[in-house]
């Protein structure tokens, strides 16, 4: 079983509308929750990293949250550009090993104009 | 500019026929990983190395090999392909120490093996 779960696995939405992707996680001990953006045909790009003692970290219009207490972060995009349009996938590291990471099978969000 | 390269960006061969896929960074990072991607499946961790003659196993390893003779090259190699193994491939390295570092990865290598 994925110790990553996303959701949804996929999302359309309007130009200039907000919308949230969530992540919950089993993985313990927890290192840090991260967000990476996928292009298609390209590799993921890092967008935000969080540890234990951080809740809330922005970059630009996306905005990622963890309540370490629920094993559960989300990421809220505001305002969507067409650029957007990617994969969005949630690693979660475990505090044990530095290889441990655990990933989350991402979620394809779709913004139309 | 900082980046990883993989080569090739698209491969399509045969059953049994030995390839290697080639990785490169030129961030001086001591962390390179390989991982496949499927649908459905998300990224899955094939090898990674944690410096120079270092390398260990990650979740999907059989039927591949890697070697790390030096610090910014980490080839991925497929001695007897397999049906299987068509999928997705990422090359990604970092700062040791993967705590608080993110992971570049480069774009990709489809391979599709018939």
């Amino acid at each position: 079983k994925n110790q990553v779960e996303q959701s949804p696995q996929s999302l359309i939405i309007l130009e200039g509308k907000n919308c949230t992707l969530q992540c919950n996680y089993t993985v313990s001990p927890f290192s840090n929750l991260r967000w990476y953006k996928q292009d298609t045909g390209r590799g993921p790009v890092s967008l935000t990293i969080m540890t234990f003692s951080e809740n809330t970290k922005s970059n630009g219009r996306y905005t990622a949250t963890l309540d370490a207490d629920t094993k559960q972060s989300s990421l809220h995009i505001t305002a969507s550009q067409l650029s957007d349009s990617a994969s969005y996938i949630c690693v979660v590291s475990a505090g044990n090993n530095n290889n441990d990471m655990r990933f989350g099978a991402g979620t394809r969000l779709t913004v139309k104009p | 500019e900082a980046q990883v390269t993989q080569n090739p960006r698209y491969l399509i061969t045969v059953t049994g026929k030995k390839l290697t896929v080639t990785c490169s960074q030129n961030m001086n990072h001591e962390y390179m990983s390989w991982y496949r991607q499927d649908p459905g499946l998300g990224l899955r961790q094939i090898y990674y190395s944690m410096n120079v003659e270092v390398t260990d196993k990650g979740d999907v390893p059989e039927g591949y090999k890697v070697s790390r003779k030096e610090k910014r090259n980490f080839p991925l190699i497929l001695e007897s392909p397999s049906p299987n193994q068509t999928s997705l491939y990422f090359c990604a390295s970092s700062l040791l120490g993967l705590g608080n570092q993110p992971q570049h990865f480069g774009d990709g290598t489809r391979l599709s093996i018939l």
